[in-house]
């Protein structure tokens, strides 16, 4: 089976701008987090999607939207950048909700915002 | 507050040498304890998952414990090698509606011919 797929690996953008991240699961798998992580802060939780439906949310502002479609492909979307949002993103999928299931990652997407 | 802490948080030993690293734990309820590996630059892999009952689990050199009632893990690598080298995450899941997941601050390897 193909591994957590993300696009783009690499991304620029300056500050005000938004920005659109990808994420394609594992087939099968119906559970996609994603994550934030910084050398500060380490691994933040975000969001988990599964069926469609937000299960879960972290500590973010609402700046910090995602969804889910109908094939469990996943996109997060940050609006209206800041400097302090430069940062690897994470996405993990799982057969079931991430709670009880493995997490597979993918290789993640390096933001950068100047 | 529901919090997971990691010691060391660095580590360098000679390859060849065994280590153990340490995850304390203040969750609750508690419904599972994983560990994860991450190379630089890369995504953590899932190395154990291990629920209440459960005391030891391993994969390959790779040992993890769990005593729930001292809320304690450790990870124990046996004759580390160069590829051994990365940061090591303890992840606690949240056993109520919450769905939360914890993370530590994880435990930076670093393993020297």
């Amino acid at each position: 089976k193909a591994g957590v797929t993300q696009t783009p690996r690499y991304l620029i953008k300056t500050r005000g701008q938004q920005v659109t991240l990808s994420c394609s699961p594992i087939s099968g798998h119906r559970s996609v987090s994603w994550y934030q992580q910084t050398p500060g802060q380490g691994l933040q939780f975000l969001f988990e999607y599964f069926s469609e439906t937000q299960r879960n949310k972290g500590n973010f502002p609402g700046r910090f939207s995602g969804r889910q479609f109908s094939n469990s492909r996943s996109e997060m979307n940050v609006s209206t950048l800041e400097l302090g949002d430069s940062a690897l993103y994470l996405c993990a999928s799982s057969p079931g909700p991430q709670r009880a299931d493995t997490q597979y990652f993918g290789p993640g997407t390096r933001l950068t915002v100047l | 507050k529901n919090q997971v802490e990691q010691s060391p948080q660095s580590l360098i030993i000679l390859e060849g040498k065994n280590c153990t690293l340490q995850c304390n734990y203040t969750v609750s309820p508690f419904s599972n304890l994983r560990w994860y590996k991450q190379d630089t630059g890369r995504g953590p892999v899932s190395l154990t998952i291990m629920t209440f009952s459960e005391n030891t689990k391993s994969n390959g050199r790779y040992t993890a414990t769990l005593d729930a009632d001292t809320k304690q893990s450790s990870l124990h690598i046996t004759a580390s090698q160069l590829s051994d080298s990365a940061s090591y995450i303890c992840v606690v899941s949240v056993g109520d509606s919450s769905y939360k997941l914890i993370f530590g601050s994880g435990t930076r390897l670093l393993v020297r011919p």
